[in-house]
């Protein structure tokens, strides 16, 4: 019954490959996140959808492509892997109720490792 | 782009009060105070947030100056498994603003 799930829980692939990251969430909620949390363990936002739609795109490359086909799912995608892109993976979820906003429910991540 | 001042590391003593400050002298009228917090090796947590009254919920109680320049998350009986690194965030209330996290306090609970 895990709100938020991410799959795989660790990955390790060789640079210039190509892999997804999904993420699932079974709470009805609308908005889904995409955050990176680096070697130096700083949480980063990369993206944001809601219902759907693109709503957060910060400094990305273009190597990074999230992917929402319904509201319950938001998976990245990542072309020609680089050894900088090593890092866990946040997914997260939280409901728009209009005037006021609730918490996110982070998954437990993903680790991915370049080699 | 933290808005948010938070001391690098705490330490408090099981059983006792744990109180973790925050900095926010740049917040503006309509913004929220979250706390969050990342145990080691999981997702971050929702802890509770507020806009200008103090809150209190079964995790902790948010303590925040009248004049909303500070706050204090205050977990009234540290335990073991409270070790985590808090993080204290200041947001618009609707989702198109973004979570912004700082470097956050790491707070280590001893026996």
């Amino acid at each position: 019954d895990t709100a938020v799930s991410q799959t795989p829980k660790y990955l390790v692939t060789q640079m210039g490959n190509d892999k997804s990251i999904k993420c699932e969430q079974n709470l009805g909620h609308d908005t889904m996140y995409w955050y990176k949390q680096d070697s130096k363990k700083f949480l980063k936002i990369m993206f944001s959808y809601n219902n759907k739609e693109l709503i957060i795109n910060e400094t990305v490359p273009n190597r990074f492509s999230p992917k929402s086909p319904d509201k319950a799912h938001l998976n990245l995608h990542i072309n020609s892997l680089e050894l900088g892109d090593s890092a866990v993976y946040f997914c997260a979820s939280s409901q728009d109720r209009g005037f006021m906003n609730t918490e996110a429910f982070f998954g437990q991540g993903t680790r991915l490792t370049v080699v | 782009d933290a808005k948010t001042t938070q001391p690098t590391s705490m330490d408090c003593a099981e059983g006792r009060a744990a109180n973790l400050p925050c900095n926010h002298s740049t917040i503006s009228g309509n913004e929220y105070v979250y706390w969050y917090r990342q145990i080691h090796s999981q997702g971050p947590q929702y802890i509770i947030h507020g806009l200008k009254n103090n809150e209190t919920n079964e995790m902790a109680s948010l303590i925040i100056t009248e004049d909303r320049k500070s706050s204090t998350l205050i977990l009234p009986h540290a335990t073991l498994r409270d070790t985590a690194v808090y993080y204290c965030i200041v947001r618009l209330s609707y989702n198109t603003d973004k979570l912004i996290f700082g470097t956050g306090t790491r707070l280590q609970v001893f026996p």
